[in-house]
């Protein structure tokens, strides 16, 4: 079946730094999500990558889908404590659309 | 809008026991999801129900958790009997299309503890 993996599962980051989180499947996907999920509280939504090659921005937040449509990074520019919680990308496979299978997530720390 | 709504929040039962947890979807969102998300992990769907049938539900333990959403609806997941491996958060999940094309919308889940 489709897996999703993302690294690094850890990232320690300095206040002001940037840093890339990646996420590979194993299965060409038809889009990829992203949620965001804080400590103690849920996933929450952030951004859908459905064209081949996109790139997107929020703020200090760079999301881009691969050519082959099989991966997908964030960057984060000048870190904030804000930033800090587990990245998930999440997508279904290609003839299998309803079904969307999460990362384990990139957790984020931020030392101040 | 409201968002989900679930309960209850946390729960702490004795291995072999029963549990249901209960979810109310954002209202008119005709997709609701179950998922079980362990610590450190990613949230791992336990089943999808359009409107009140079942999309999917290939990773649902069926031998010990069944699922519900009569009207289309709120939705129940039971767990009976637990096992100490089923301590995790339960997440429900809504979306206003059948495909996972459109964004997910959490609610704040019912953290499950089995003694």
């Amino acid at each position: 079946g489709q897996q999703v993996m993302q690294i690094p599962q850890y990232q320690h980051v300095q206040e002001g730094e940037d840093f890339t989180t990646y996420c590979n499947s194993s299965t060409t996907l038809s889009n990829i999500q992203w949620y965001k999920q804080r400590p103690g509280g849920h996933p929450v939504f952030l951004i859908q990558l459905v064209k081949s090659g996109e790139v997107k921005k929020q703020k200090r937040l760079t999301f881009q889908f691969g050519e082959a449509k099989k991966n997908s990074s964030l960057h984060i520019t000048a870190t904030q404590t804000t930033d800090v919680g587990t990245y998930f990308c999440a997508g279904p496979s290609l003839g299998d659309d309803y079904k969307l299978s999460f990362g384990a997530g990139t957790t984020v720390t931020v030392r101040a | 809008e409201a968002g989900v709504a679930q309960s209850p929040r946390y729960k702490i039962i004795e291995k072999r026991q029963s549990v249901a947890f209960w979810c109310n979807p954002i209202s008119g969102h005709a997709t609701l999801y179950w998922y079980q998300q362990i610590l450190g992990q990613g949230p791992k769907l336990l089943i999808q129900f359009q409107n009140n049938g079942v999309v999917d539900d290939s990773q649902l333990p069926k031998d010990r958790f069944s699922a519900e959403r009569l009207k289309g609806v709120d939705s129940t997941l039971k767990i009976q009997p637990a096992k100490l491996e089923d301590s995790a958060v339960y997440l429900c999940a809504s979306s206003n299309s059948g495909t996972s094309g459109t964004e997910q919308y959490f609610g704040p889940g019912t953290r499950l503890t089995v003694t």
